[in-house]
């Protein structure tokens, strides 16, 4: 069974810091994808990564994936209160999604 | 493109009674599509996988005779709560995987459907 985990799960930082949310996985899997979901909405497509050593970026976040550690990483760069939400990273067993259990992210002045 | 829409968005009924949530691709033919149950402050928990024209494959612990799901088309999967109760109150997303003129792999994410039962 394929496990995916996220951590931290909760993180609160302030405005203008880095950080760092890591997704662990189990399997074996090529393709790895980082969500956004804000409260009462549905998931909101970040990052699609398709291949060791893949790396992606959008504005502020940054997502990277290496195969061999079976490890994606979501890098905020000085965060700002826009990026509050909650995050996930899921992994495709070929099959289905695995989700994380997600990173509830608060940017606070 | 890819865009998946819920109907309803939300819902509230009476314990007992049965509700149906359709799930659509607006713009591409879905060869699968999936749903997804999210309590709150949790992940999503994958219920089902549905094919069109074929049976659903029901995860773990699931209650196929409960949550009745039809893929009648490749634009159309319906997820029917039978004798809903308090404890299937929940956040339902549905997704959809096709190839929208890019990658067949990616899931195409609906906006939810908000269940309250009474």
């Amino acid at each position: 069974e394929l496990k995916v985990e996220q951590n931290p799960l909760f993180l609160s930082m302030q405005e203008g810091k880095n950080y760092t949310i890591y997704c662990n996985y189990s399997t074996t899997s090529d393709r790895l994808y980082w969500y956004r979901q804000d409260p009462g909405k549905s998931l909101e497509s970040l990052f699609v990564l398709l291949s060791n050593g893949a790396v992606k970026q959008e504005g502020r976040l940054m997502a990277s994936l290496d195969t061999k550690a079976r490890l994606s990483t979501l890098h905020i760069t000085a965060a700002v209160h826009d990026l509050s939400a909650t995050y996930f990273c899921a992994v495709d067993s070929g099959y289905a999604l695995n989700f994380g259990k997600g990173t509830s992210l608060l940017v606070t002045p | 493109g890819a865009v998946v829409s819920q109907h309803p968005s939300w819902v509230i009924c009476k314990s007992g009674t049965s509700v149906k949530i359709e799930c659509r691709s607006l713009d591409f033919q879905a060869t699968t599509m999936f749903w997804y149950r999210q309590f709150p402050k949790q992940s999503l928990m994958l219920m089902a996988t549905s094919n069109e024209g074929s049976k659903a494959t029901y995860e773990q612990g699931v209650e196929k005779d409960k949550f009745l799901i039809n893929h009648a088309s490749l634009t159309l999967s319906t997820l029917t709560v039978t004798s809903a109760h308090p404890e299937d109150s929940s956040f339902y997303i549905c997704s959809a995987r096709g190839a929208p003129g890019g990658a067949s792999y990616e899931q195409y994410f609906g906006p939810g459907t908000r269940l309250t039962v009474t």
